[in-house]
């Protein structure tokens, strides 16, 4: 049972262009949403997050939009740039809860 | 700031074998985590700590997968006969609260394959 779904495998995407992407949950007790990226041979790090009381959160080239209703946030990187290439993961949790629950990830790949 | 140390890197290793995963946690952190990533599932969580206590070990797939923690600073993963199944990269993380919200730390990473 995936509570944290990323459909989209693989993401290509011109520099200077917008990549974005989507990630669905299925647990309305989730208040809490993070991404995350991911370099090969390397751990997962911490991008940027977004409490359930905000629809929107920006830090630099990077948003994240929540839409609670549908149950889907967004990443947007504006503009994308070749460093950008790497694995991307949705993340969600409970308040008070540490447990982290990640969907698949989207590979995504900055083309020059 | 070390950072989240895992070792080792890789482990390649035959049906059958025991293997042991081991993890040091950044100094101060409170919450340990370990998580499998498969291509199938992602990131999966298999069991965490606060304080050196196991809150949650649903995510443990079978008797195979233990996990202790005797100290703050030292976690270790054992698979025990290890399967074809079990090849995955297993991630250990750490969070300095226990009260969520705590972006996690992780650790590069062991790349296992049980042949």
């Amino acid at each position: 049972d995936q509570q944290v779904k990323q459909n989209s495998p693989s993401l290509s995407v011109q520099e200077g262009r917008i990549s974005i992407l989507n990630c669905d949950y299925t647990n309305s007790m989730f208040d809490y949403f993070l991404w995350y990226k991911k370099y090969p041979a390397e751990g997962p790090t911490f991008l940027i997050s977004i409490s359930s009381i905000k629809d929107k959160n920006e830090d630099g080239r990077f948003t994240v939009f929540l839409n609670k209703s549908a149950k889907h946030l967004s990443l947007h990187i504006v503009p994308s740039q070749p460093g950008d290439s790497a694995v991307y993961f949705c993340a969600a949790q409970n308040f008070g809860n540490e447990k982290l629950t990640f969907g698949t990830g989207t590979r995504l790949t900055i083309i020059p | 700031d070390a950072g989240v140390i895992q070792s080792p890197r890789h482990e390649v290793t035959e049906m059958g074998q025991e293997v042991t995963l081991r993890c040091k946690p950044i100094s101060g952190h409170n919450s340990l985590f370990w998580y499998r990533q498969t291509m199938m599932r992602g990131l999966e969580l298999l069991i965490y700590f606060n304080n050196n206590v196991p809150i949650d070990d649903s995510g443990m797939p079978e008797d195979r997968f233990s996990a202790k923690m005797p100290n703050a600073s030292f976690s270790t993963l054992k698979i025990q006969p290890s399967e074809p199944r079990d090849s995955a990269v297993y991630f250990c993380a750490s969070s300095p609260t226990g009260a969520g919200n705590s972006p996690l730390h992780f650790g590069n990473g062991t790349r296992l394959t049980v042949t």
